[in-house]
Parts: structure tokens; sequence; C-alpha cells
């Protein structure tokens, strides 16, 4: 069975600092992009970042850039985002997702989804 | 960045009916554009990738269809289990970007 299981999430100050991981199993962990994607509380969903296989590509939103950080160990088939200087708006959901590619490799979508873990930025 | 726009924001609708969602990209996004059907309290599902290929697994009562900038997903014969939030979201550049969601909701 395919899981993916994140972990990490809780309560943070702003300016605080968070590391959110995600167990993968069930599948060819180091075959898959990985993303993580959020939703904050009662909006829409927010793509933040991918990564390659073997990490050596990463794309990030700009809202995040220089202060969260992807990055993933295929011998320990888990995927992990740094989060420094959290700010109000980081407060979300934050699923761990694995991509597929369709017929051609420029077609991709989000195909796994973990149940996602909640960090909470207040003071 | 390629926005993406959803109509309408919400919707109401019965049991049986037939119902369509339109995504419009702010620029081309060469097909590459998928569905996801969100209940409460859970993760997104995709139900459509490339427009218009369906899922495996999902079911055939769903269906996708556009090109360029212009996307629509249709619900024939609505079933209770289809009332959910729905977001478009295109896969063609970065950033990757959602549509802002469809809230079905039973009339």
């Amino acid at each position: 069975e395919v899981q993916l299981v994140e972990s990490g999430g809780g309560l943070v100050q702003p300016g605080g600092s968070l590391r959110l991981s995600c167990a993968a199993s069930g599948f060819t962990f180091s075959s898959y992009w990985m993303s993580w994607v959020r939703q904050a509380p009662g909006k829409g969903l927010e793509w933040v970042a991918n990564i390659k296989e073997d990490g050596s590509e990463k794309y990030y939103v700009d809202s995040v850039k220089g202060r969260l950080t992807i990055s993933r160990d295929n011998a320990k088939n888990s995927l992990s985002l740094q989060m420094n200087s959290l700010r109000a708006e980081d407060a979300a959901v934050y699923y761990c997702v694995g991509i597929r590619f369709g017929e051609t490799i420029n077609h991709w979508y989000f195909d796994l989804w973990g149940r996602g873990t909640l960090v909470t930025v207040s003071s | 960045d390629i926005q993406m726009t959803q109509s309408p924001s919400s919707l109401s609708a019965s049991v049986g009916d037939r119902v369509t969602i339109t995504c419009r990209a702010s620029q081309s996004t060469s097909g590459n554009l998928n569905w996801y059907q969100q209940k409460p309290g859970k993760a997104p599902n995709v139900l459509i990738y490339s427009a218009s290929t369906l899922h495996g697994g999902v079911p055939s009562r769903f269906s996708g269809s556009g090109s360029g900038t212009d996307f629509t997903l249709t619900i024939s014969d609505l079933q209770p289990e289809d009332f959910a939030t729905y977001y478009c979201q295109q896969s063609y550049t970065f950033p990757i970007t959602f549509g802002q969601g469809t809230r079905l909701e039973i009339k």
C-alpha cells in the first residue's frame, strides 16, 4: 500500500523554524519527483516546492524562496521541508505529494498525497 | 506566473444533475491542466490529467476537455459522493498554480 506520512507540524512563533518530514512507503520513492503543497485554513491549495528524483533540481514558489528548503534522502525514503523565518502566512496544512508523469514527460500531476501536517504560526 | 481562474466559485446542484466547471488560464498551458477533488478534512485526489485523461479508478461520469487557455470539468449524473470542492491546476511552468476552487453543494 502506498503511504506518505507527514510529521513535524506544530505551533511556532513568527520568525521561528520548523522541520517537516515525510516518510514514504509502498512505492519506489527514488523514482519519483516529490512536492510540498500547502493549504491555509479554509483556503485553496498552494504549491510550495518540487524536488527531482535525485535531488539535483529544486523549484520553489517565490513567497518561500530563501526561507523554506526542500530536500530528500532516498536511502531513507524520506522527504523534508526545512522552514525558517516563518511568517503568519505560512500557517497551513502541509501535504507531501508524489508526482506522476502522463503520456509525455512534459505532462505531470500530483498523484500520491499524504494526510498532511498542520503548521501554526502565532505568538 | 500563470493565473488560473475557476468559475463558478460555488455551485448548487441535485443528485442526477449534470454540472460543468470552467477553468481559464492567463496564458496557454499546452494542455498541462489537471483537475482534483477535495472533500472536507481530506487530501485532494486527482480526477483528470492532461486536460482530458481520466485517472485510474475515477468514475466515467467525470470528464475533462479544453485546450490552450480554456478548460472544463463536467460531472454527469451527480452522485452524493461528488459533493466536494474541485480545483484545476497547471503543470506547464513554474510556479505551479491552482485555481481558487469550486465548491459543489447539494441543492
